[in-house]
């Protein structure tokens, strides 16, 4: 069972639409959760961190936590096309690595 | 503020060469880590230094090395490269080893 697993896609969706990615870990002592986002031949970028069960909004983004299920998810409202980008799930049990999925990848169709 | 600094940005090696990566953190930033990114991948651990110590390691071969200077810059050391060594390779700084953020990258291609 990999670490941190993702859905590869692609997600395709409408402009205007909202998208919602997902995320599942396998380490219950897990404290800390990121989602990034990566343009083709770019690095990775910090888009929304979170640390406790619920949900946290940023904009158009809201990150939910849910540990008893060990799941991650990123919404993305009001989609658009310039949000296409691979979005990466990172996971990190305190003073650690943080661990990486392999990304979905995210079509924004105008 | 300066981001995250890392040089080169692009290199060519030749098999069974060796390469030194360099990494600058964000001013105030004690830890760096260093992460290998193969197409379609996730980026994939390969050591993280906090305060110039080692804090982890990851599932690579002894050819890889790497070092944190008292200026909390690193470096990062491939020895005897193998085609397969042909990746994106990031460096992230942090606070503390969690929160993290990227560099641009070196793209090493191995011929």
């Amino acid at each position: 069972q990999k670490e941190v697993e993702q859905n590869s896609g692609p997600l395709s969706v409408p402009e205007g639409a909202i998208a919602s990615l997902n995320c599942t870990y396998s380490d219950r002592g897990s404290q800390s959760f990121f989602w990034y986002r990566q343009y083709s031949g770019k690095s990775p970028e910090l888009i929304m961190s979170i640390y406790s069960n619920g949900d946290k909004e940023d904009g158009r983004f809201t990150a939910q936590l849910n540990k008893a299920s060990q799941y991650v998810s990123l919404l993305i409202r009001d989609s658009h096309p310039s949000d296409s980008a691979t979005y990466l799930c990172a996971v990190s049990g305190g003073y650690q690595k943080v661990t990486f999925g392999t990304g979905t990848k995210l079509q924004v169709i105008p | 503020d300066a981001g995250v600094t890392q040089s080169p940005t692009h290199l060519i090696k030749t098999r069974g060469q060796h390469v030194t990566l360099r990494c600058s953190p964000i001013s105030g930033h004690k830890s760096v880590s260093w992460y290998q990114q193969v197409l379609g991948q996730g980026p994939q651990f390969i050591f993280q230094y906090y305060e110039k110590e080692e804090r982890g390691r990851g599932n690579f071969p002894d050819r890889f090395s790497a070092r944190q200077f008292p200026n909390y810059s690193s470096e990062l050391n491939v020895n005897a490269l193998l085609l397969g060594d042909s990746a994106l390779y990031l460096c992230a700084s942090s606070e503390t080893g969690q929160k993290a953020f990227f560099g641009q990258g070196t793209r090493l291609t191995v011929v």
